[in-house]
């Protein structure tokens, strides 16, 4: 089945600098990937995602990359701001309703004032 | 439009009873998925349901289980608790599958 690795697992960055977060997949025909967000307390939150199609997308201030030779996907937050400070998870899929989500282990990100 | 939810949001059981839990999806949404978050092996896809059939699992026993009505809301059921099933339960919308799916707050289960 697919596994996905995630790095870092802590990130700790000055308000106003960018953040990246990096995902490796392993089955080669996984077509999706999201980026949830989670804070405490609370359930993951879809901040973006991306299809195998493409291989860039961006949203105000996140970006995410796909590099489908290498497997590899990253997640991009510039001028981070406080209440960016949360848990990320990346996931990947085969889509078609195939299957369910497979997740990295998470990255803490922590925006220092 | 009202977003995913999910009760009991907080739950207390001891070793050997069941649990049910219960999701209601968006609205429109037909499929909906299980995940348990542990702070060991974090989110993990347990199974989804799509137009009242399980259309995929994940690699749990078959102490869970599910089950998905006909206006698409959906009821999961773990048996004979052990303490390692404390977890988040997270229940997950959708049109089709793993695309675009969302998530509702959670039930944190205990085992004791």
């Amino acid at each position: 089945g697919e596994n996905v690795e995630q790095h870092p697992s802590t990130l700790s960055v000055q308000e106003g600098d960018s953040a990246v977060i990096k995902c490796t997949y392993s089955d080669s025909a996984s077509n999706y990937f999201p980026w949830y967000k989670q804070e405490l307390g609370k359930g993951p939150q879809l901040i973006i995602d991306i299809r195998s199609n493409v291989g860039e997308k961006k949203d105000q201030r996140i970006a995410v990359t796909l590099n489908k030779t290498a497997k590899h996907f990253s997640l991009h937050i510039t001028e981070t701001q406080p209440e960016d400070s949360a848990v990320y998870f990346c996931a990947a899929s085969g889509g078609g309703g195939a299957d369910g989500l497979t997740f990295g282990k998470g990255t803490h990100l922590i925006i220092q004032p | 439009k009202a977003g995913v939810t999910q009760t009991p949001r907080y739950l207390i059981k001891t070793r050997g009873q069941q649990v049910t839990l219960s999701c209601s999806p968006i609205s429109g949404h037909r499929s909906v998925s299980w995940y348990q978050q542990t702070p060991g092996q974090g989110l993990q896809f347990l199974f989804e349901y799509f137009s009242e059939t399980q259309r995929n699992k994940g690699n749990f026993p078959g102490r869970f289980s599910g089950r998905q009505f006909s206006n698409s809301r959906s009821e999961m059921n773990v048996s004979t608790l052990e303490l390692g099933d404390s977890a988040l339960y997270l229940c997950a919308s959708s049109f089709n599958g793993p695309d675009t799916q969302y998530f509702g707050p959670g039930t944190r289960l205990t085992v004791l």
